[in-house]
């Protein structure tokens, strides 16, 4: 059974189109997390959802909005999508808090707008 | 800015030998996180060492830390063509920050 699973595992797609990418987890984690990683391999944050509730949101286009239904899923919506929106997508989750427990990942989402 | 910087950058070994890869950050820490990540793959926790652990072990994995240099190291013993990846390490900041921060990752080659 897959922990985080991410869809779809390819997106290609064209400038200004809008698109999403669903993350759903089976842990019963309360918290998720969306990363961003670019062709340099430099992971960052972009959300963090507990229990529904956004507690991290850094500085990103609002071009990107995160929903979370319920605590098992945190989906990601891209709207006019540009080429410097390529990368890789990750999905995480925990359980509350990093404090005793690593994250769990996805296996991610590979981006390309042309 | 970006927490935590490991080095190498790129580090190649032979089957059998040691891998020694090393990562220093600037804040203070709850705890320091090691993560493997296989080409194409998503990120796998490795091993967590909390700020108030001096070292760690795991299987083949030893993880030290060093607060005061601000610094840390993971040992990989007797490697193993499998042990190819990118290694990752992450710091917990706290202060009610719930979000990990991210190096920019030793690529290891193990070599058969």
């Amino acid at each position: 059974d897959t922990a985080v699973s991410q869809t779809p595992k390819y997106l290609v797609t064209q400038m200004g189109n809008d698109k999403s990418i669903k993350c759903e987890q089976n842990l019963g984690h309360d918290t998720m997390y969306w990363y961003k990683q670019d062709s340099k391999k430099f992971l960052k944050i972009m959300f963090s959802y507990n229990n529904k509730e956004l507690i991290i949101n850094e500085t990103v286009p609002n071009r990107f909005s995160p929903k979370s239904p319920d605590k098992a899923h945190l989906n990601l919506h891209i709207n006019s999508l540009e080429l410097g929106d390529s990368a890789v997508y990750f999905c995480a989750s925990s359980p509350r808090g990093t404090k005793l427990y690593g994250y769990t990942f996805g296996s991610g989402t590979r981006l390309t707008v042309v | 800015s970006q927490q935590g910087e490991e080095d190498p950058q790129a580090l190649s070994i032979q089957e059998g030998e040691n891998a020694t890869m090393n990562c220093s950050y600037k804040t203070s820490i709850n705890n320091l996180q090691w993560y493997r990540q296989n080409s194409g793959r998503g990120l796998v926790h490795l091993i967590l060492i909390r700020s108030n652990e001096r070292e760690k072990h795991s299987g083949r994995l030893r993880v030290t830390l060093d607060t005061s240099k601000k610094s840390s190291s993971l040992l990989i013993t007797a490697s193993r063509a499998a042990d190819t990846a990118s290694y990752f390490c992450a710091t917990d900041v706290g202060g009610g920050s719930e979000k990990l921060v991210f190096g920019k990752g030793t690529k290891l080659t193990v070599n058969p």
